[in-house]
């Protein structure tokens, strides 16, 4: 079936710095690739998703790059800032059915 | 999401008891999913269903059961026979129906503990 990696686990960056984080899917038909962020406690949010039609989306600070060949996308933050600060789910899709990856704990220090 | 709501936020199962979470949902998504969050994991797929009256195994169905009788509502029961089901649920639902991928957006959560 189908799997998804997630590196690395944890992530910490000094407030204004790049953030990136990688993941890996194993099923080729995958078509869908959202990322969720969530903080202590409380439901995942999705804070951007990309379509296997497409090869990178931005949206203001973040954006997801995919690269269908070698079956990876990317979420990359930028200017990070405190409350950035969560762990993030990447996931894949195929017919409605979504495979998360492990989480990435981003923590941003002032 | 507000469209969402899971019930109760907190709950506790006693030995050899069945317990039902509830999940309802006013977006007029036809499709819904059942999660399990243990601490530091990610999300593993329990059930479920992309149309009323149907619904499919996840990757963790073992000890687990669900109705979908109503579109709006997707019930989660919690059996005996799942013996470490100490963890948070978390219910999902998407616009995409059968088969297509849409945002998948989700409840609250439950927190499930034994007593």
């Amino acid at each position: 079936g189908e799997n998804v990696e997630q590196h690395p686990s944890t992530l910490s960056v000094q407030e204004g710095d790049s953030a990136v984080i990688k993941c890996t899917y194993s099923d080729s038909a995958s078509n869908y690739f959202p990322w969720y962020k969530q903080e202590l406690g409380k439901r995942p949010q999705l804070i951007i998703d990309i379509r296997s039609n497409v090869g990178e989306k931005k949206d203001q600070r973040i954006a997801v790059t995919l690269n269908k060949t070698a079956k990876h996308f990317s979420l990359h933050i930028t200017e990070t800032q405190p409350e950035d600060s969560a762990v993030y789910f990447c996931a894949a899709s195929k017919r409605g059915k979504l495979i998360f990856g492990q989480g990435t704990e981003l923590s941003v220090k002032p | 999401d507000g469209g969402i709501t899971q019930s109760p936020k907190y709950l506790f199962r006693k030995e050899g008891q069945n317990v039902t979470l509830s999940c309802e949902q006013n977006l007029n998504h036809d499709a819904m999913y059942w999660y399990r969050q243990d601490p530091g994991q990610g999300l593993r797929l329990i059930y479920y269903s992309q149309i009323v009256n149907d619904f499919q195994k996840g990757d963790i169905a073992e000890g687990y059961s669900v109705s979908r009788e109503k579109k709006e509502s997707f019930p989660l029961t919690v059996t005996s026979a799942q013996k470490n089901p100490t963890a948070f649920y978390l219910c999902a639902s998407s616009g995409g129906g059968q088969g297509f991928s849409q945002p998948q957006h989700f409840g609250d959560g439950t927190r499930l503990s034994i007593l």
